[in-house]
């Protein structure tokens, strides 16, 4: 089955402490994004990835970090300088990123629920 | 950036077709039409996409404003799983897609 891994599903953070969310993909897309979604909310971009070892920030990347040392992941840490950062987070991926076509198509994960105590 | 809006919330009757409007008024010649939907405390899945001509596909159709200032998600049948939030997104070849709130479609039994 191809698709679009999120661990964990729920996760607690105690204020002040970083934490790594991760996201796996065995779709052999190119490009990777980050969402966070608040409720009643749509979803904002916080970094994607056209390509390994590239990455670029989106509208809400501060108190945020990410890597893609390999293609298949891409995994966010949500650092202690995250003011708000209980929300929902979403990993997607697509083929060619934002540098294709407009046709390009998203595949999201299951999310991961974050709560800071 | 392109914008699009769509009404907060509808309903609709379990087994009777269900159409979602969205305008996009700023919508530019290469842009593309997609729309995506979200179940609760789910990631968004793609329905369906296009750009100029009415798009089918096993979910659903997507019908095209001649002037491409508007398009109308068709749903033939609804059931009670296409309740969820439907998104309506303008896609630019070297741009992000842009979720607004969406559509909260409500199925009736």
């Amino acid at each position: 089955d191809g698709g679009i891994t999120q661990s964990p599903k729920y996760l607690f953070r105690k204020e002040g402490q970083n934490v790594t969310l991760s996201c796996e993909q065995n779709l052999n897309h190119d490009a990777m994004y980050w969402y966070r979604q608040d409720p009643g909310q749509g979803l904002r971009l916080i970094y994607y990835s056209q390509i390994v070892n590239d990455f670029q920030k989106g509208d809400i990347a501060e108190g945020y970090s990410v890597s893609r040392e390999k293609k298949e992941s891409f995994p966010l840490t949500v650092t202690s300088a995250q003011k708000n950062p209980t929300a929902f987070y979403l990993c997607a991926s697509s083929q060619r990123g934002l540098i294709g076509f407009g046709s390009d198509t998203q595949y999201f994960g299951p999310g991961t629920r974050l709560t800071v105590l | 950036d392109a914008k699009t809006t769509q009404p907060n919330s509808m309903e609709s009757n379990e087994e009777e077709p269900v159409h979602l409007p969205c305008n996009h008024s700023t919508i530019s010649g290469t842009d593309y039409i997609h729309w995506y939907r979200q179940l609760p405390s789910q990631g968004p899945e793609y329905v369906i996409h296009g750009l100029t001509s009415n798009v089918n596909n096993r979910m659903a159709s997507l019908a095209i404003a001649e002037d491409r200032k508007s398009s109308t998600l068709i749903l033939h049948r609804a059931t009670l799983r296409d309740a969820a939030v439907y998104y309506c997104i303008l896609r630019l070849a070297g741009n992000q897609f842009y979720f607004g709130t969406g559509t909260s479609l409500t199925v009736i039994p």
